[in-house]
């Protein structure tokens, strides 16, 4: 079935250094491919997204590329901050006919950032 | 801008009582969503409904009940709780399918534990 893999945490940097969450998904079609935040004690949102192969999908510094060939949406930010600690989700939608849909996430990665 | 409200955001429950979480948007989005997040785990999807009247399963639907009589509301039911039902819940929403590319965007979450 579909699913989606993603680095395990917890993520501990020194601010301004550089992130990569790396991700790769299995599905049967074409999914569209997306990377939603938690911070502490909220509901998830929406940091970025790419809907078909090699778009890059960028926001906040953070940006992803949708590499078809390798399966592959890392997350990546040059210089990150404190205010970057938080729940990073890798997460597929696959539409499947009909009103069946399937939206896919990945167990998420922890980052702290340190001062 | 309230976007996705749910309630309550906090509640105990003994083992084989009910309850319901509310959930309303006000983005006018046909699409809404009931998630669990359990401890180091993804999202997991319980029930969709893809308009008013309309509902259908996700991956984890034993133990829950939905009905969508409006298209603000989507209420989730517990019945006789359990304490694998101990979880942090989801309500979301979107305009049209995820897997179209469609942003989610999620409530803050209701945490419940049963004992």
């Amino acid at each position: 079935g579909d699913s989606v893999t993603q680095m395990e945490g917890p993520v501990t940097l020194s601010e301004e250094a550089c992130l990569t969450i790396n991700c790769t998904y299995t599905a049967t079609g074409y999914p569209s491919l997306f990377w939603y935040v938690q911070y502490p004690g909220e509901g998830l949102q929406l940091l970025l997204k790419a809907t078909k192969a090699d778009d890059k999908g960028s926001n906040k510094g953070f940006e992803a590329t949708y590499r078809k060939e390798t399966t592959s949406f890392h997350l990546e930010k040059g210089s990150v901050q404190v205010s970057d600690s938080a729940v990073y989700f890798c997460a597929l939608s696959l539409y499947s006919g009909g009103s069946n849909y399937k939206l896919t996430f990945g167990k998420g990665t922890l980052l702290t950032v340190n001062p | 801008n309230a976007g996705v409200t749910q309630t309550p955001k906090f509640r105990i429950l003994k083992i084989g009582q009910s309850m319901t979480l509310q959930c309303t948007q006000d983005m006018n989005h046909n699409y809404m969503y009931w998630y669990r997040q359990d401890p180091g785990m993804g999202l997991k999807l319980i029930y969709y409904s893809v308009g008013a009247g309309i509902t259908d399963k996700g991956e984890v639907p034993n133990g829950y009940n939905v009905s969508r009589s409006t298209t603000e509301d989507f209420p989730l039911r517990l019945e006789l709780a359990a304490p694998s039902q101990t979880s942090v819940y989801f309500c979301a929403s979107s305009y049209h399918a995820a897997a179209l590319g469609n942003t989610i965007y999620f409530g803050e979450g209701s945490w419940l534990t049963v004992v």
